[in-house]
């Protein structure tokens, strides 16, 4: 079964620093794996997602991730911070083959410091 | 494309009570999924459409749940005799087969609050 950890339930930095946020994924198939954004009292929006192909993803908002898979990580970076970035951020993997149903890790707030 | 929709986008509600949510995916997709996210979680699945069939269940959707998808567009889903525990953000999301890895595009979500 897939499963999904997040390492940090908070992460700060200050505005124009790197952002890093870590994820590590368990899977017993090549996995699927997403980035997504949460701002308060809203749904989640895509930021990027990884389906085999390059292992270096680029995503909106300036983010990317690597898919490392002797590592099984997939961190999502910011190579500078901005204030908009402060929300809650999952990382995912689907269930695949199958429903491709979603297990998300418990999520990471990010904080940026003026 | 007007995205997903879900409503209501808030509900307060009294123990012992009956809820019904709609969710409206994105015309074209035919997966639909129900999530529920409880404060400082990730969202939990809980069930999945392909068209109007209800194709799996979590052990989270107790039978106080039960969703429906008639005709394969909207879907409802209805919690009676609710719960304190019940409160939660419940996410819908849809997604279409021929598309990269089934990424699924998510409603803003109804935040459950139950008295």
């Amino acid at each position: 079964a897939q499963s999904v950890t997040q390492l940090g339930s908070h992460v700060s930095v200050s505005e124009g620093a790197l952002v890093l946020l870590r994820c590590n994924y368990s899977s017993s198939v090549p996995p699927y794996l997403f980035w997504y954004v949460q701002y308060p009292n809203q749904g989640l929006q895509l930021l990027l997602k990884y389906t085999s192909a390059a292992t270096l993803v680029k995503g909106i908002n300036g983010f990317e991730a690597e898919f490392k898979k002797s590592e099984t990580s997939f961190h999502l970076t910011k190579p500078s911070a901005h204030m908009s970035d402060a929300a809650e951020y999952f990382c995912a993997v689907s269930d695949h083959p199958g429903t491709y149903k979603y297990i998300f890790g418990t999520g990471t707030r990010l904080k940026v410091l003026a | 494309d007007t995205g997903v929709s879900q409503d209501p986008r808030h509900k307060i509600t009294k123990r012992g009570q009956n809820v019904t949510f709609r969710c409206d995916p994105i015309s074209e997709h035919n997966r639909l999924y129900w999530y529920r996210q409880t404060l400082g979680q990730g969202p939990e699945f809980l069930t999945y459409f392909q068209n109007e069939a209800q194709l799996e269940k979590s052990r989270l959707l107790s039978d106080r749940f039960s969703a429906e998808r008639p005709k394969g567009s909207f879907s409802t889903l209805e919690i009676q005799r609710t719960e304190q525990g019940d409160s939660a953000m419940y996410l819908c999301a849809s997604s279409f087969p021929g598309t990269s890895g089934n990424e699924q595009f998510f409603g803003p979500g109804t935040r459950l609050t139950v008295l």
